[in-house]
């Protein structure tokens, strides 16, 4: 079965810094661009970062420009997400999405709650 | 940048018909789109990618009942004989420049 699974969602003070994981299986992970998009409370879903298929080139929104980085490990057939300086208006469910000329899966998103 | 434009909210009743609508930005008016349903507390789903010229390719599993057609700058995704498991957060989302745009989101009530 083809699965996504997102991790390391968390409650996190602002300023504060957490890693998202996205576990891949079922397809062959390394074939495939990836992406991280986020849905904050009560707002429509938003486009956050890009991997390549070999983790060669990256792409961000403005929005996060700076303060977050995304990578995968194709052996681990996984992407992550590290994400520093948090602020309340990166609280939101965070998704993980294959490209296939825009996403075709989806996981099921961690929470990510950016709070003192 | 492309921009997509979705009317915030609709409904409809149960067993009908409903046409949700997305419109492109006019300098972008032939992109192919993809339709995403979103269920209350679960992740998104694609629904079908839809091209300009009307053709559309729906993902595993999708119903029958969910369709799609294209007129100009304009990108319907058509529900029909309604249930209540359609009522969901619908977003249409292009792409460009190797990154991911999406609408506001249509959020669709069963009467």
């Amino acid at each position: 079965e083809v699965q996504l699974v997102e991790s390391g969602g968390g409650l996190v003070q602002p300023g504060g810094s957490l890693r998202l994981s996205c576990a891949a299986s079922g397809f062959t992970f390394s074939n495939y661009w990836m992406h991280w998009v986020r849905r904050a409370p009560g707002k429509g879903l938003v486009w956050v970062s890009r991997v390549n298929n070999d983790g060669s080139s990256t792409a961000y929104a403005d929005s996060v420009k700076g303060r977050f980085t995304i990578s995968r490990d194709n052996a681990k057939n996984t992407m992550n997400l590290q994400m520093h300086s948090l602020r309340a208006d990166d609280t939101a469910v965070y998704y993980c999405a294959r490209d296939l000329g825009g996403p075709d899966i989806w996981g099921r998103g961690t929470v990510v709650t950016v709070s003192s | 940048q492309v921009v997509l434009t979705q009317s915030p909210s609709i409904s409809a009743s149960l067993g009908a018909s409903v046409r949700l609508t997305c419109t492109l930005s006019s300098a972008h008016s032939s992109y192919s789109i993809a339709w995403h349903q979103q269920q209350p507390g679960k992740g998104p789903r694609c629904l079908m990618k839809l091209h300009g010229d009307g053709s559309h390719y729906k993902g595993d599993g999708i119903p029958d009942r969910f369709s799609g057609s294209s007129s100009g700058a304009e990108r319907y995704l058509t529900i029909s004989s309604l249930q209540s498991e359609d009522e969901a957060d619908y977003y249409c989302q292009t792409w460009g420049s190797a990154i991911w745009v999406f609408g506001g989101g249509t959020k669709l009530t069963v009467l």
